[in-house]
């Protein structure tokens, strides 16, 4: 099974609001990321877990807050976003050496308001 | 810095005939290549990948691609594209476990 899965499927919120994206994984992956996507761009780099610990933080603005409460999950919790913030969020895994396959998930629609 | 290039933005052809897709990436001592492919507000789909041994490799889909290491490329090829396999492509090297994207081949297929 190379599933990632991702809810929801599409989130409209306004700038005051707070939501979380909720990401999950059981190939056993250790590592586990998250990207940023707007239209006819190739995917943005936001965070990156390694067993459950944040390794990497592209400089992303702290109004989106990323959580790995075990080893399968992954969360992006967003609060105060901007209309800018719109994007397609896509949350993937993969194995934590150098060179492993990344196995992407469907991707969650986010438009601000 | 790791790059990935993919000269062309779109690229129409024929269903049933042959595809070519070009990326080429910058020096690294041993690139992780992939292809990856998204339909329309999708996830991104692995097609293939190459890590070492036969610079030939053979992919999900009917796709194949070749490393080709003096012409610092992996271009993705099809012998007959089908309408299904309109998308955009996306070429990535993996560096420290970070994937670096090519800007993305849009492929349109006509009837």
């Amino acid at each position: 099974d190379t599933e990632v899965t991702q809810t929801p499927k599409h989130l409209v919120m306004g700038m005051t609001n707070k939501k979380s994206l909720k990401c999950e994984q059981h190939m056993g992956h250790r590592a586990m990321y998250w990207y940023k996507q707007k239209a006819k761009k190739p995917p943005e780099l936001m965070f990156v877990y390694s067993y459950e610990k944040l390794s990497i933080n592209e400089s992303v603005p702290s109004r989106f807050s990323p959580e790995c409460p075990n080893s399968s999950l992954l969360n992006l919790h967003l609060h105060a976003l901007q209309p800018e913030d719109s994007a397609l969020y896509l949350c993937a895994s993969s194995q934590v050496d150098r060179g492993y396959e990344q196995y992407f998930g469907p991707g969650t629609r986010l438009t601000v308001t | 810095a790791q790059s990935v290039t993919q000269p062309d933005i779109h690229i129409t052809v024929s269903e049933g005939a042959s595809l070519e897709l070009r990326c080429n990436y910058s020096y690294g001592a041993t690139p992780y290549l992939f292809w990856y492919v998204q339909s329309p507000g999708q996830g991104l789909q692995l097609l293939l990948k190459y890590f070492s041994g036969d610079t030939l490799v053979q992919g999900i889909k009917g796709f194949e691609a070749e490393f080709k290491r003096s012409q610092s490329s992996f271009n993705l090829r099809k012998p007959s594209v089908h309408w299904s396999d309109a998308a955009e492509y996306f070429c990535a090297d993996n560096a420290g476990n970070m994937l670096t994207f090519g800007g993305g081949t849009r492929l349109m297929v006509k009837p």
